[in-house]
């Protein structure tokens, strides 16, 4: 299952199948990037990152893309499992010499795992 | 359990009273941020510390948001005469020497 378009607010998929979490991005200064995994009643919980100078970043079962030429990062989770149920929120951190290291958040994306 | 702790969890209050929440951040982190979520909306930056100095503040924080990080270690975020607007989830994220920034489990705040 793979999210189209800038944002969509729901991804539904079966367990086993591989899914894409699509995101775009605001700053293209922005020199640090985020996902996390929220659970409902829960904070966010730290998935994977980049750093501008890449494109690509592998973890256990979950792979980061980033293409700055439009502004975009996507998230790959292979053989999902119900347990990745929960609202997937991508994040930006923006360059300058005033920044502070905060991320800026997108509206985030919903995964349903069906079994 | 050596993560991000934030108490209460749950606060309810009503419009007018002054409410305190409380973050206490992995041991050693240097830096300390507060957001605010609402529902079905990511994360919003509020505020953020490295040790005890409060180096930005976002303009969401009006004059009725305080927070202080008196010794560099735990953090607190208070609102005074609380209206319905402020009712939502308060979260705290401490970062280390790298870019990662670590959760809490939130306060979730509503104002009746």
């Amino acid at each position: 299952g793979e999210s189209v378009g800038l944002h969509l607010p729901t991804l539904s998929v079966q367990e086993g199948d591989n899914s894409i979490i699509n995101c775009a991005y605001s700053n293209s200064a922005s020199d640090y990037f985020i996902w996390y995994k929220q659970e409902s009643g829960k904070g966010p919980q730290f998935i994977i990152d980049i750093r501008s100078n890449m494109d690509k970043r592998q973890g256990q079962r979950v792979t980061v893309l980033l293409n700055k030429t439009v502004k975009h990062l996507s998230l790959q989770i292979a053989a999902t499992q119900p347990g990745d149920s929960a609202v997937y929120f991508c994040a930006e951190k923006p360059h300058g010499s005033s920044n502070t290291g905060k991320l800026i958040f997108g509206q985030g994306t919903t995964l349903q795992v069906k079994p | 359990d050596t993560g991000v702790s934030q108490n209460p969890r749950h606060k309810i209050t009503k419009r007018g009273q002054n409410v305190t929440f409380r973050c206490d951040p992995i041991s050693e982190h240097n830096r300390l941020y507060w957001y605010r979520q609402t529902l079905g909306q990511g994360p919003e930056f509020l505020t953020y510390f490295q040790n005890e100095a409060q180096l930005e503040k976002s303009r969401l924080l009006s004059d009725r948001f305080s927070a202080e990080r008196p010794k560099g270690s735990f953090s607190t975020l208070e609102i005074q005469r609380t209206e319905q607007g402020d009712s939502a989830m308060y979260l705290c994220a401490s970062q280390g020497g790298a870019y990662e920034q670590y959760f809490g489990p939130g306060t979730r705040l509503t104002v009746t």
